[in-house]
C-alpha cells in the first residue's frame, strides 16, 4: 500500500524550532518529487516547499525562505521539514504529499501532523 | 506568483442536481510544449487529507466517479459535480502545479440544501 506518514509535531513556544519528518512505503520513493503543504485550523491549503528526487531542485513559499529547510534521504524513504524562528502564524496541520511522475499533481498525501506554536 | 481565485466560497446543492466551482488563475498554466495544463482539482472532507480528484484540467484521477468532471483552460477551470450525493459534502480547492510556488484557490465548501 501506498502511504505517507507523518511525525514530529508538536507545541512549540514562539522562536522555537522543530523536524517534521515523513516516511514513504508501498512506492519507489527515491523517483519522486516530494512537498509539504499546510492547513492553518479552520483555513484553506497552503503549499510550503518542495524537493525533487535527488535533491537537486528546491523551492519554498517566500513566507518560509530563511526559515524552514526541506531535506530527504532516500536510503531512508524519508523527508523532511527543519522549520526555526517559528511565529503563530505557523501553527498548522502540515501535510507531506507525493507529486505525481507523470502529471505532477499531489496524488498522495500523508494523515497529516499538528503544530501549534505558543507560549 | 500564480494567484488562483475560486467562486463561489460555498454552496449549497440538492441531492442529486448539479454544482458548479470556478476557479480562475492570474496567468495561464497551459504548458505549451504539451498543451497540457498544470492545474488540479483537490476534495477535503472534514478531518481528511485532501484527495487529488482531477489532473490536467480534465483527466480524472483513478478511482474518481464520473460524476466528477473538469473543464477549462489557459487560466479559467470550472470542476462540475453533475448529480451532487451526500458524501461529496466537502472543500473543493484548485490548484497550479505550472510554477513554484504551487498556490491552491481559496477553497469552495459544498453543503447540500
Amino acid at each position: 500500500e501506498v502511504q505517507l506518514v507523518e511525525s514530529g509535531g508538536g507545541l512549540v513556544k514562539p522562536g522555537g524550532s522543530l523536524r517534521l519528518s515523513c516516511a514513504a512505503s508501498g512506492f519507489t520513493f527515491s523517483t519522486y518529487t516530494m512537498n509539504w503543504v499546510r492547513q492553518a485550523p479552520g483555513k484553506g491549503l497552503e503549499w510550503v516547499s518542495s524537493i525533487s528526487s535527488s535533491s537537486s531542485y528546491i523551492y519554498y513559499a517566500d513566507s518560509m525562505k530563511g526559515r524552514f529547510t526541506i531535506s530527504r534521504d532516500n536510503a531512508k524513504n524519508s523527508l523532511y521539514l527543519q522549520m526555526s524562528s517559528l511565529g503563530a502564524e505557523d501553527t498548522a496541520v502540515y501535510y507531506c504529499a507525493r507529486a505525481n511522475l507523470g502529471f505532477d499533481a499531489f496524488d498522495v498525501w500523508g494523515q497529516g501532523t499538528m503544530v501549534t506554536v505558543s507560549s | 506568483d500564480i494567484v488562483m481565485t475560486q467562486s463561489p466560497d460555498s454552496l449549497a446543492v440538492s441531492l442529486g442536481e448539479r454544482a458548479t466551482i470556478n476557479c480562475k488563475s492570474s496567468q495561464s498554466v497551459l504548458y505549451s510544449s504539451n498543451n497540457k495544463n498544470y492545474f488540479g482539482w483537490y476534495q477535503q472532507k472534514p478531518g481528511q487529507p485532501p484527495k487529488l480528484l482531477i489532473y490536467w484540467a480534465s483527466a480524472r484521477e483513478s478511482g474518481v466517479p464520473d460524476r466528477f468532471s473538469g473543464s477549462g483552460s489557459g487560466t479559467d477551470f470550472t470542476l462540475t459535480i453533475s448529480s451532487l450525493q451526500a458524501e461529496d459534502v466537502a472543500v473543493y480547492y484548485c490548484q497550479q502545479y505550472y510554477n513554484a510556488p504551487f498556490t491552491f484557490g481559496g477553497g469552495t465548501k459544498v453543503e447540500i440544501k
